[in-house]
């Protein structure tokens, strides 16, 4: 079973627009990280945040994190071409990661 | 420095048959984890290695087996395939060992087809 789940499925932005995606997770976590993966390739690392932390940021992604409401979300802003991919949440628990569904971003020119 | 490797890119068996994935983790990297990716869901955790010993399983059935080498690159087994056993089959490594919560380092994965 997925322990995170990522809203929406799928997304399609227009260049120069911001993409929001959100995901929500069961129980309490050490952290949780974000990773990208395009078409079908090895995922990406993009960014981590601890249970302790509300916000992050790293070039374009803003990260935050709600605890309370077990629910996270990423804003990539001025998206470009480039960033067209399916993104993940993942969090850990038991001993490994748990990754949700994922949202795939279309940014069309 | 190089990054995770797996080989081979893609793989083609027949039910029944067994395969075998590599893979070379990055450079100074104890943990190994493997995952599969079936088309449209989302990762399943498979194995983590760390040290040469396996530190955890997924839900899976015992016909998908690995082992970690010395020099840390694994091996994943996957025996009797089944059809469904077709996916994208993904390997990341970690620095230091019992970090899986910390960031994973993706290999380009194999993808396997089951005929």
């Amino acid at each position: 079973s997925q322990q995170g789940e990522e809203d929406p499925q799928a997304l399609s932005i227009q260049e120069g627009e911001n993409a929001t995606m959100n995901c929500s997770y069961k129980t309490s976590i050490n952290n949780l990280q974000w990773y990208r993966q395009n078409s079908g390739r090895g995922l990406v690392h993009l960014i981590l945040i601890r249970s302790n932390e509300r916000e992050k940021h790293s070039g374009r992604l803003r990260v935050t994190l709600d605890t309370s409401k077990k629910s996270s979300s990423l804003l990539i802003t001025a998206s470009r071409a480039a960033d067209t991919a399916s993104y993940f949440c993942a969090t850990a628990l038991d001993y490994k990661l748990s990754f949700g569904a994922g949202t795939t971003v279309t940014v069309r020119a | 420095e190089a990054g995770v490797t797996q080989s081979p890119t893609h793989l083609i068996k027949t039910r029944g048959q067994q395969a075998t994935l590599r893979c070379s983790p990055i450079s100074g990297h104890t943990s190994v984890y493997w995952y599969q990716q079936a088309l449209g869901l989302g990762l399943q955790f498979l194995l983590w290695y760390d040290e040469g010993e396996e530190r955890n399983r997924g839900n899976f059935p015992p016909r998908f087996s690995g082992r970690q080498f010395p020099n840390y690159s694994s091996e994943l087994n996957v025996n009797a395939l089944e059809l469904e056993d077709s996916a994208l089959y993904l390997c990341a490594s970690s620095p230091v060992g019992g970090s899986y919560q910390e960031t994973q380092y993706f290999g380009p994965g194999t993808r396997l087809l089951v005929l």
